[in-house]
């Protein structure tokens, strides 16, 4: 069974660092792209940055150059690093498997349960 | 960035009722888009890929249709279980965006 648990979120400082991590089960995550994706309280989803099965890795404008996305073949997981947070990063974050395939395209089929990051003084 | 606009922002309607969401791209998009379910403090869930492609273990109440720039996400016969907050999302490049979300609520 494919099953996705995202753990440490929590409380931070403006400008302070946090990272997120997704433990997958049921599939190997080298072998697909992966996603996390963000919702703020109250708000919308909101793309966040994708890291390709090859490697390669994208990041939304608003991340980009403060958030990087990894992952850890040897545990399964992937990660996301996340510095110089801004209120407005404050979201539930989730992790998710783009494990659905058209004409090279991948959608988002699994996903997991979120994690809370909140940034405040 | 493509920009992808759903209308209504907010829907209300009865079991068994008929309903269409539109999701419209700023540039086409081929028919690079999903569509997401969304309930209350649980995780999107993917309904339809490829424009018009049901996902596996989703009932065939649900369609989608169109490309290059106009979308719609069809509920043939609405059931209780289908009163959530529904998204589209492009995949046609990076950055990858989501609409701003259709609330779909009883009447």
């Amino acid at each position: 069974e494919v099953q996705l648990v995202e753990s440490g979120g929590g409380l931070v400082q403006p400008g302070g660092s946090l990272r997120l991590s997704c433990a997958a089960s049921g599939f190997t995550v080298s072998s697909n792209f992966m996603s996390w994706v963000r919702q703020a309280p109250g708000k919308g989803l909101e793309w966040v940055s994708i890291i390709h099965s090859a490697g390669a890795t994208y990041h939304a404008g608003s991340v980009q150059g403060r958030f990087t996305i990894s992952r850890d073949n040897s545990k399964n997981t992937v990660s996301l690093q996340m510095n110089s947070l801004r209120a407005e990063d404050t979201a539930v974050y989730y992790c998710a498997r783009a494990g659905v395939t058209v004409a090279g395209k991948y959608y988002f089929d699994y996903w997991g349960q979120g994690t809370l990051v909140t940034v405040s003084s | 960035d493509i920009q992808l606009t759903q209308s209504p922002s907010f829907l209300s309607a009865s079991v068994g009722d008929r309903v269409t969401i539109t999701c419209r791209a700023s540039q086409g998009i081929s028919s690079y888009l999903g569509w997401y379910q969304q309930k209350p403090g649980k995780a999107p869930n993917l309904l339809i890929y490829a424009a018009s492609t049901l996902q596996s273990g989703v009932p065939s109440r649900f369609s989608g249709s169109g490309s290059g720039t106009e979308f719609t996400l069809t509920i043939s016969s609405l059931q209780p279980e289908d009163f959530a907050t529904y998204y589209c999302q492009h995949l046609n490049s990076y950055p990858i965006t989501f609409g701003q979300g259709t609330r779909l609520e009883i009447k």
